[in-house]
């Protein structure tokens, strides 16, 4: 298997234009997670998915952000209107279950620049 | 909520030591205890799991601990690398299927 894949792998972008980040989760996971990472506040978690559904969207951190798994394999992140404070790394991860039984595998992420 | 913190924030060791780096939790109600390697610019990688009916967890020159009642892990490695030079970091995992992670240790080992 070839790991979570995100893409892109860098994204510079304008003020106020959309962006849209991509993550393929490891066949046969059905939890995928999306966190932000930044110097001053570390990983947090935006929202999780079980079974292509949205389980805690409560780390969003505002309407500006959405997020979708329309079936297993692939899930997008959108900002719209990216703002600076947007600028970070974004990772996507995905699990086999909920819960105890195994880790989480991240992808290599996503860095965001917004200017 | 559940706050993670690791000890030291940085670390500079001299090759061939061996080291421990610390990781505290708040809540003791957690399901694993995970630590990953991350080098700069890169993802992260995973090094051990632990679950929280286990003690600890060896893999190659790495050996976790956990003691759930006290809120508290660590990290040894033996004979420590320069290859070993990343930032280190402990996540929690919570009934909610949550990761909780510290803000990990920048370690560096010294040729």
């Amino acid at each position: 298997d070839a790991g979570v894949i995100q893409s892109p792998r860098h994204e510079v972008t304008e003020m106020g234009q959309e962006v849209t980040l991509r993550c393929k989760p490891i066949s046969g996971h059905n939890s995928l997670f999306w966190y932000r990472q930044t110097m001053m506040r570390g990983l947090e978690l935006l929202i999780y998915f079980n079974n292509n559904v949205p389980i805690d969207d409560s780390g969003m951190p505002e309407d500006r952000f959405s997020a979708k798994m329309p079936n297993a394999s692939f899930s997008t992140l959108k900002i719209q209107p990216s703002e600076p404070r947007d600028s970070a790394v974004y990772f996507c991860a995905s699990s086999p279950l909920t819960g105890t039984a195994s880790g989480y595998t991240f992808g290599s992420g996503t860095r965001l620049t917004v200017v | 909520k559940q706050e993670v913190t690791q000890i030291p924030a940085a670390l500079s060791v001299p090759e061939g030591e061996n080291l421990v780096l610390n990781c505290s939790f708040t809540d003791s109600a957690i399901y694993n205890l995970q630590w990953f390697r991350q080098d700069p610019g890169k993802g992260l990688t995973s090094l051990l799991l632990i679950q929280s009916s286990q003690r600890e967890q060896t893999s190659g020159r790495l050996n976790a601990s956990l003691d759930k009642s006290s809120g508290r892990s660590t990290l040894y490695i033996a004979a420590s690398q320069p290859g070993d030079s990343a930032t280190y970091l402990c996540a929690v995992m919570t009934g909610a299927n949550n990761l909780f992670f510290g803000t990990g240790t920048r370690l560096t080992v010294i040729p």
